[in-house]
C-alpha cells in the first residue's frame, strides 16, 4: 500500500522551516527520501533503514519511527533551492532481494519564496 | 561520472502500437528499477532487475516486460499501447544492497495520441 505523506503542500519565506511526514500501515524496512523539481528526475536526499536512527544532510535531515511505521523529513532554514516536490519511498522487504523496490507517496509540494 | 541515462527522452505513439524504452546504469551498479510517474503522482514500480534476473515485478499487466543485458542496461517494451500509458518512464539504478540508494534518469517522456 502507498504510504500517505502530510502535507499535500506547503509554502515557505526564505529561512523559514518545514516538516514533511511519510507514513504506512504497512511494516517498514527502509525509508527513501527524493527531491524532484518540474521536468527533472527525483533526486535522491537520504536513506534510513529501521532502527529509528536520524540522518543529517547540511540543513535536512530526517529520522525513522520503526514502531510508528512513519518518517519525518525536516528542512531548516529553508532556502530557494529546496522548492519542489518531496517523495518517501518505502521498502518492505527486509532480508529479500528486491532492494529495487520502492513504493512511493503521492508527494509533498514545497514552494519557498524571498 | 555518467549518471543514468535514458533514451529516448520523448516518445509520441498512437494506440495499438509498441514502445522500447532504454535504460544504462551508473558504472558498477547491477540493479536496474524501472516506474512510472503519472502527472502529479509518485513514481510506481513496474520490474526491478538484478544480475539479468527478474526480481520484483508490480501491479502492471502482461502488456509490460522488460530485460536486462550482459552489460547491466535495460529495456523496457510496452505493447498494445492504451491512452492511459502516458507517463514519465524512469529507470533507477543502484548496487543492490542492502541500504543502498536509487538513483534516477531523466525519464522517457512517453505520450499515447
Amino acid at each position: 500500500q502507498q504510504p500517505v505523506q502530510s502535507p499535500q503542500a506547503v509554502i515557505l519565506r526564505e529561512g523559514e522551516d518545514a516538516v514533511i511526514n511519510c507514513s504506512s500501515s504497512k511494516a517498514l524496512y527502509s525509508v527513501h527520501w527524493y527531491r524532484q523539481k518540474h521536468g527533472e528526475a527525483p533526486i535522491f536526499l537520504m536513506i534510513l533503514l529501521k532502527g529509528g536512527e536520524q540522518k543529517g544532510h547540511d540543513k535536512i535531515s530526517a529520522s525513522f519511527n520503526e514502531k510508528k511505521q512513519q518518517s519525518s523529513l525536516y528542512l531548516t532554514a529553508s532556502q530557494l533551492s529546496y522548492s519542489g516536490t518531496y517523495f518517501c519511498g518505502t521498502g518492505s522487504n527486509a532480508g529479500g532481494t528486491s532492494y529495487g523496490k520502492l513504493t512511493f507517496g503521492q508527494g509533498t509540494i514545497l514552494t519557498v519564496h524571498p | 561520472d555518467a549518471g543514468v541515462t535514458q533514451s529516448p527522452t520523448h516518445l509520441i505513439k498512437t494506440r495499438g502500437q509498441h514502445v522500447t524504452l532504454r535504460c544504462s546504469p551508473i558504472s558498477g551498479h547491477k540493479s536496474v528499477s524501472w516506474y512510472q510517474q503519472v502527472l502529479g503522482q509518485g513514481p510506481q514500480f513496474i520490474f526491478q532487475y538484478y544480475e539479468k534476473e527478474e526480481r520484483g515485478r508490480g501491479n502492471f499487466p502482461d502488456r509490460f516486460s522488460a530485460r536486462q543485458f550482459p552489460n547491466y542496461s535495460s529495456e523496457l517494451n510496452v505493447n498494445a499501447l492504451l491512452l492511459g500509458d502516458s507517463a514519465l518512464y524512469l529507470c533507477a539504478s543502484s548496487l543492490g544492497r542492502e541500504g543502498q540508494p536509487q538513483h534516477f534518469g531523466d525519464g522517457t517522456r512517453l505520450s499515447i495520441l
